[in-house]
């Protein structure tokens, strides 16, 4: 099992590109999360999805899409990129049911200027 | 809406000592879950210890334990015999019926050889 993956590792856009961040899963997870994390801070969740073709928006959505065509993949849309989006950011899944860890992936850290 | 609040922004403690990072909780369900997450310079968020809401049982895992007080929402983590490897942020975390998860504000932790 890989666990959870995350693309890039790292990335620079500049302020009003657009680019996707990947995610992938390969436990079979019903549940996927992104969150981003600003320096010093705990983790904020931007959107999350319950399984395939579910999506709901988290604490911090506003800049960012995402879509859940599958089980394994929850890729995240950063359109016209904002210096405050300047971050890192978390992918996540776990199984159905509350005590159920979430399981993170390594984490993207993206630079707009 | 849940929060959760850690206090304290930093702590330290001498190696093979005891500390404990304080957390606390809003919440108005009757049902929901807590953890503790490390995570270490290499940004992976690692699952440290959860707790059932409905257990009245305090949660161990080896040198990690819990102290958890219900009716004053208080959800704090005890590191006994302190490691060099216990060196990181940690978050304390609540999860309930929204299924999203809660993050604390973090808490960096020092172990002073």
């Amino acid at each position: 099992n890989a666990g959870v993956t995350q693309t890039p590792k790292f990335r620079i856009l500049k302020i009003g590109q657009s680019m996707t961040l990947q995610c992938t899963q390969d436990m079979n997870h019903n549940y996927m999360y992104w969150y981003r994390q600003d320096p010093g801070m705990g983790l904020k969740l931007i959107y999350y999805s319950v399984g395939a073709g579910i999506t709901d928006k988290g604490e911090v959505p506003n800049g960012y899409n995402v879509s859940r065509s599958t089980t394994e993949d929850f890729p995240l849309r950063l359109e016209l990129a904002a210096p405050s989006q300047t971050s890192v950011y978390f992918c996540a899944s776990r199984r159905t049911g509350l005590y159920n860890e979430q399981f993170f992936g390594p984490g993207t850290r993206l630079t707009v200027l | 809406a849940q929060t959760v609040t850690q206090s304290q922004p930093e702590m330290s403690v001498q190696e093979a000592e005891t500390v404990t990072l304080s957390c606390t909780y809003d919440t108005s369900e009757s049902d929901y879950y807590l953890f503790w997450y490390k995570q270490p310079p290499s940004r992976q968020m690692i699952l440290v210890i959860r707790q059932e809401a409905y257990k009245q049982q305090n949660a161990t895992e080896n040198r990690f334990s819990v102290n958890f007080q219900k009716a004053a929402k208080s959800f704090s983590l005890k590191i006994s015999d302190s490691q060099l490897g216990d060196a990181a942020m940690y978050f304390c975390a609540l999860i309930q019926g929204a299924q999203k998860l809660v993050f604390g504000q973090g808490t960096r932790l020092t172990i002073n050889p």
